[in-house]
């Protein structure tokens, strides 16, 4: 399967501490989103990459969160002091280089628990 | 802000043909119009886009009218497998402003 993979699928963690996700998008596709999805509502926008360049974040991103694509490929959602707030779906996708509209392909998501 | 509004809930029986209408009056000249289907615990499945006119695959059919201030995502046929949410996004690959999935359309299919 060459769809879009996140690892790990849920995660359980303490007030506090840091947390760190990882996204595989499909190959070739040269954007990459990282979203939040709480109940009962659609996926909130968090971040934006093209290639390795991150080009925009929300307002949402607060100071703790951090997204890296080194190389263009995978990418990483990082959330230092993981706060019961934070408590939610993360989710990823990819959108190919000739998309024009929000052709978008999404992975399984990350559950994050904080107790 | 390009702003959509469709319908918080819909019901169907199997079998039958469902039409989800989205409104977006302040659409861009370069925007297009974005239906997703999501699943409880599963990412958003991307179903058709278009820009105007009719656009058809396999799964379903979308309608925008030559003003393109609403779109209709028409699912033939539908059975228990298409109770779903189902979002209408309106906007541009450069432009994650308008990258916004609100509350989406509960659809539920009964036998």
């Amino acid at each position: 399967d060459t769809g879009v993979s996140q690892d790990p699928r849920h995660k359980i963690t303490k007030r506090g501490q840091n947390v760190t996700f990882r996204c595989d998008p499909i190959s070739e596709h040269n954007r990459l989103y990282w979203y939040r999805q709480t109940l009962g509502q659609g996926p909130e926008f968090l971040t934006y990459f093209q290639n390795e360049a991150q080009l925009e974040k929300s307002r949402l991103l607060s100071d703790r969160f951090s997204a890296e694509r080194p190389k263009g490929s995978f990418s990483t959602l990082e959330i230092q002091r993981t706060e019961q707030g934070d408590s939610a779906m993360y989710l990823c996708a990819s959108s190919p280089k000739e998309a024009s509209g929000y052709e978008q392909y999404f992975g399984p998501g990350t559950r994050l628990t904080v107790t | 802000l390009a702003k959509t509004t469709q319908p918080i809930s819909m019901d169907s029986y199997e079998g039958q043909e469902v039409n989800i209408t989205c409104s977006h009056n302040n659409i861009a000249t370069n925007d297009y119009i974005t239906w997703y289907q999501q699943f409880p615990s599963q990412g958003p499945r991307f179903i058709i886009q278009g820009y105007k006119t009719k656009v058809t695959n396999e799964v379903a059919s979308l309608f925008i009218p030559a003003d393109r201030k609403s779109s209709t995502l028409s699912l033939p046929r539908v059975s228990l497998s298409d109770t779903a949410v189902y979002y209408c996004l309106v906007g541009d690959v450069y432009n994650t402003d308008k990258l916004i999935f609100g509350t989406g359309t509960r659809l539920q299919v009964f036998p």
